[in-house]
């Protein structure tokens, strides 16, 4: 499985756009780039996904260099609300395969107004 | 409906007692999980299931018993505790147990072994 490495933490501003990167060096040509975000005492919730190039949609963008060995995941304007545990894991495309996602130790943004 | 609930919200049990979480999902999702998690660490698999059956078993302790009666139910069945076992357990679904599939948790059960 290609293990993934973020910043611990980070801390913004309200209205600011934050941009957070991870670092997935070994991972392999079937695998997907998933981020997901988690509020203290909360199940996680899937943000964003994706293979190559670049993916927006209503909450964030996703970031994905040619290499594919670094991912970067951009939330625009945040706001207090987006304080939370943001995690990027790689799994595999294979229909049926076992080999779900594994968390990495996460990104704790902060947003200060 | 893309809601996967968990019962109970919060657990407090002995170290001899026995208890059951229980995790329900409507959304025609063939892969369930089971995770642990402890304040401030990511959360841990513990066990996949994939079309009903037991696919992945991340080497937990016996003491953790995992149960799929159906589709849309998952149990866990839990027996003689340690109080290292206190944590947040995450029930989750997926349409399919691959990799990439998009995972639904539920708002986990806060349990404390005392």
């Amino acid at each position: 499985l290609a293990k993934t490495t973020q910043p611990i933490s980070m801390d913004s501003y309200e209205g600011q756009e934050v941009n957070i990167t991870c670092s997935h060096n070994n991972i392999a040509t079937n695998d997907y780039i998933t981020w997901y975000q988690q509020f203290p005492s909360q199940g996680p919730r899937f943000i964003i996904q994706g293979y190559k190039t670049k993916v927006t949609n209503e909450v964030a963008s996703l970031f994905i260099p040619a290499d594919r060995k670094s991912s970067t995941l951009s939330l625009p304007r945040v706001s207090l609300s987006d304080t939370a545990v943001y995690y990027c894991l790689v799994g595999d495309s294979y229909e049926g395969r076992n080999t779900p996602l594994v968390f990495g130790k996460g990104t704790r943004l902060s947003v200060i107004a | 409906d893309t809601e996967v609930t968990q019962t109970p919200k919060h657990l407090v049990m002995g170290m001899t007692n026995k208890k059951s979480l229980k995790c329900e999902q409507h959304m025609g999702h063939r892969a369930m999980y089971w995770y642990k998690q402890k304040a401030k660490k990511p959360p841990e698999l513990m066990f996949v299931y994939s079309y009903e059956k037991l696919s992945i078993n991340e080497s937990v302790p016996s003491r953790f018993s995992p149960e799929c009666p159906n589709s849309s139910l998952l149990n866990l069945h839990l027996h003689a505790l340690q109080p290292e076992d206190s944590a947040l357990y995450l029930c989750a679904s997926s349409q399919d147990s691959g990799g990439w599939y998009e995972q639904y948790f539920g708002p986990g059960t806060r349990l404390t072994v005392t």
